[in-house]
């Protein structure tokens, strides 16, 4: 069964610096996603992107943040200058257009920024 | 702004049956999902409810929606050990597509 892939697992980081994590999504999916959860508190929405641009975005994506679809299969999300409030678990999501509107998850990537 | 709400913890028997409550406040929440997150994995969708229905039966899993209340509740009939994990409602309303997420209730499957 096709599933979302994402890497690495974990990355430490130190404070100020820049991280890139990378997915790639099921390949014919369309809708792409990145949600974080900060340790013991609730799943957060970032930012949805379609057609090469983002649809939607959080408040929480802010001028830090970036996404990419560099070429056919990956998905990122770039942190240009970490903070330590960055520390979470970052999860892909992607979902077909039309039809039903299920999002699946990748695994995640654990992120500290130390 | 959209707002999820669930109790934090439940522990129930092996071969009991779990009731997970759910609140949201979006009245435009036209897709209602339970996803399930075992320790250190990351969110499996078990189940979705579109809003014009009351219920749905999937296997050992029962979704029932009060759409007037508000409320979403997840059944597990027979739970198993295998069961144990955190379990998140999840609404995406309207137009958009974003999840907004639940505080997870974490069930635990006693012996």
């Amino acid at each position: 069964e096709p599933e979302v892939t994402q890497t690495p697992s974990h990355q430490v980081t130190q404070m100020g610096q820049e991280v890139i994590l990378r997915c790639v999504p099921i390949s014919n999916h369309l809708y792409f996603y990145w949600y974080r959860q900060i340790l013991g508190q609730k799943v957060e929405f970032l930012v949805s992107f379609y057609n090469n641009e983002i649809s939607e975005k959080s408040e929480i994506f802010d001028d830090q943040f970036s996404v990419e679809r560099p070429d056919g299969s990956n998905f990122t999300l770039k942190i240009r200058s970490t903070k330590l409030e960055d520390s979470a678990m970052y999860f892909c999501a992607s979902r077909k257009t039309g039809g039903d509107y299920e999002q699946y998850f990748g695994p995640g990537t654990r992120l500290t920024v130390t | 702004g959209e707002d999820v709400e669930q109790s934090l913890f439940l522990s129930v028997r092996e071969g009991d049956s779990s009731v997970i409550n759910c609140t949201y406040t979006d009245s435009s929440s036209t897709y209602l999902y339970w996803y399930k997150q075992e320790p250190g994995a990351g969110l499996q969708l078990l189940t979705y409810i579109f809003s014009n229905m009351d219920m749905k039966q999937d296997q050992r899993l029962t979704v029932l929606l009060n759409k007037k209340d508000k409320h979403l509740s997840l059944r597990i009939a027979d739970t198993q050990t295998g069961d144990s994990a955190i379990y998140f409602c999840a609404e995406r309303g309207g137009a958009a597509s974003k999840l907004t997420f639940g505080t997870g209730t974490r069930l635990q499957v006693t012996l």
